[in-house]
Order: structure tokens, then C-alpha cells, then sequence
């Protein structure tokens, strides 16, 4: 199994313009999460699906932050506009969620997107 | 989710194992004891978990208090790519959030 892939790797943009970051789960896992991983914040949840509906979107810092997931093996985390104090490494994770046994699930990160705003 | 304290940093000589020390005080009788670690520029990695008894795999032991207080983590031959900040999360039953902390700066030594 490839394991979750993150695109893109990198990322610079200007403030204002709007970011995308792309994210694919491995497959048959039904749970994916949105984290962000700054040194002054260290790793904090965004949000998080199951079964591509969001659950949790408690840790997006605003409105200019938005996620998507159109289907089990994609999701989209959308800064429009972006501005520099959102320069971080932004992580996916994916987890097969079993119902009343979550307490085994193992999340899974993808490699990440350094993401940096001018 | 219980709080976990870990000290920030930590020195072991590679060969010899490294003992990674947690308290968790404040966990409930359901909350499970995760590690993860996170190798310089990496997502961060699943290690193992638990809840009472102690536990082993393939990359490491996880030794649990009777009273569920502290666990420590145990890498029992340290090597080089083992230099990573690993996290001791509590997680409940039904949770499937993690919420890290600031983790344990491990550095193994030639």
C-alpha cells in the first residue's frame, strides 16, 4: 500500500492567494483527519471525517479555512486567503474506524505539506 | 482525554535500550495510553498502546503502573534512526481524536 499520499509537497504562495492542499487515504480506511504543525503550536487536529462526512471541525482556526472530502478516497483542505501566519506543515491521517472498537484504530500520517505564505 | 507530562528531551547511547517515562495522572478507567513518534520531517508513526497490562511489539514495550498514573515506553536497542519526539497520548474508548503534546525530544548518541 502506497500509505496516505499528500499533495502537493510544497507549497509558496503570497498573501492573499488561495491555497489547496490535496490529500488520499489508504484505501478501505473510513476516518480521515486534518492536522497543522507549527513550532509554536506544535500538532494540532483541524478536523476530521467519517465515512466522508466531517465530525469534528472544532480546531479550524477560522472561516478562511475550509475541508472537503467529495468521496472515500479524497480530501481537500482550502485556505482562501491565505495569509503568512498559516505557514506550517500540514498533515493527513486516515484510520479504520470499527464502530465501538475506535479505541484500536491506528492513524496513519502522510508525509505532509510544508506550506509556506509570503 | 487525560494530560500527559513528558520531559522535553532525552539522551540514550545507541545499543542501549531507551526509557521513555509518561505521567498521566488524571486518566479515566477507560482511556488507553497511545505512543507515537515523529522522526525529523515526518508525519508522525504509530508505536503501540494499552490500557492495563503491559504490552510489546515489534518496535517497542509499553510497561503500565498498577494504578495507571505513568507508563514508560521501552526502545530495547536503541539505534541512530530511533532520534525522533515521541508522544505519549490518552486517548478515551470512543474517542478518535489525538491530542499531542509537546513530547519527548529523544536524541540516540554514537
Amino acid at each position: 500500500d502506497a500509505g496516505v499520499i499528500q499533495s502537493p509537497r510544497h507549497e509558496v504562495t503570497e498573501m492573499g492567494q488561495e491555497v489547496t492542499l490535496r490529500c488520499k487515504p489508504i484505501s478501505g480506511h473510513n476516518s480521515l483527519f486534518w492536522y497543522r504543525q507549527t513550532m509554536m503550536r506544535g500538532l494540532e487536529l483541524l478536523i476530521y471525517f467519517n465515512n466522508n462526512v466531517p465530525i469534528d471541525d472544532s480546531g479550524m482556526p477560522e472561516d478562511r479555512f475550509s475541508a472537503k472530502m467529495p468521496n472515500a478516497s479524497f480530501s481537500t483542505l482550502k485556505i482562501q486567503p491565505s495569509e503568512p501566519r498559516d505557514s506550517a506543515v500540514y498533515f493527513c491521517a486516515s484510520s479504520s474506524a470499527r464502530g465501538l472498537a475506535v479505541h484500536g484504530e491506528t492513524q496513519y500520517f502522510g508525509p505532509g505539506t510544508r506550506l509556506l505564505v509570503l | 482525554d487525560a494530560k500527559t507530562t513528558q520531559p522535553p528531551s532525552m539522551d540514550c547511547a545507541e545499543g542501549r535500550a531507551a526509557n521513555l517515562p509518561c505521567n498521566h495522572s488524571t486518566i479515566s478507567g477507560n482511556e488507553y495510553v497511545y505512543w507515537y513518534r515523529q522522526i525529523h520531517s515526518q508525519g508522525p508513526q504509530y508505536i503501540i498502546h494499552g490500557l492495563k497490562n503491559n504490552e510489546t511489539n515489534e518496535m517497542a514495550s509499553l510497561i503500565i503502573t498498577e494504578d495507571r498514573k505513568s507508563s514508560t515506553l521501552i526502545l530495547p536497542h536503541a539505534t541512530l534512526r530511533d532520534t525522533a519526539v515521541y508522544y505519549c497520548i490518552g486517548k478515551g474508548e470512543r474517542a478518535q481524536k489525538l491530542v499531542f503534546g509537546q513530547g519527548t525530544r529523544l536524541t540516540i548518541n554514537p
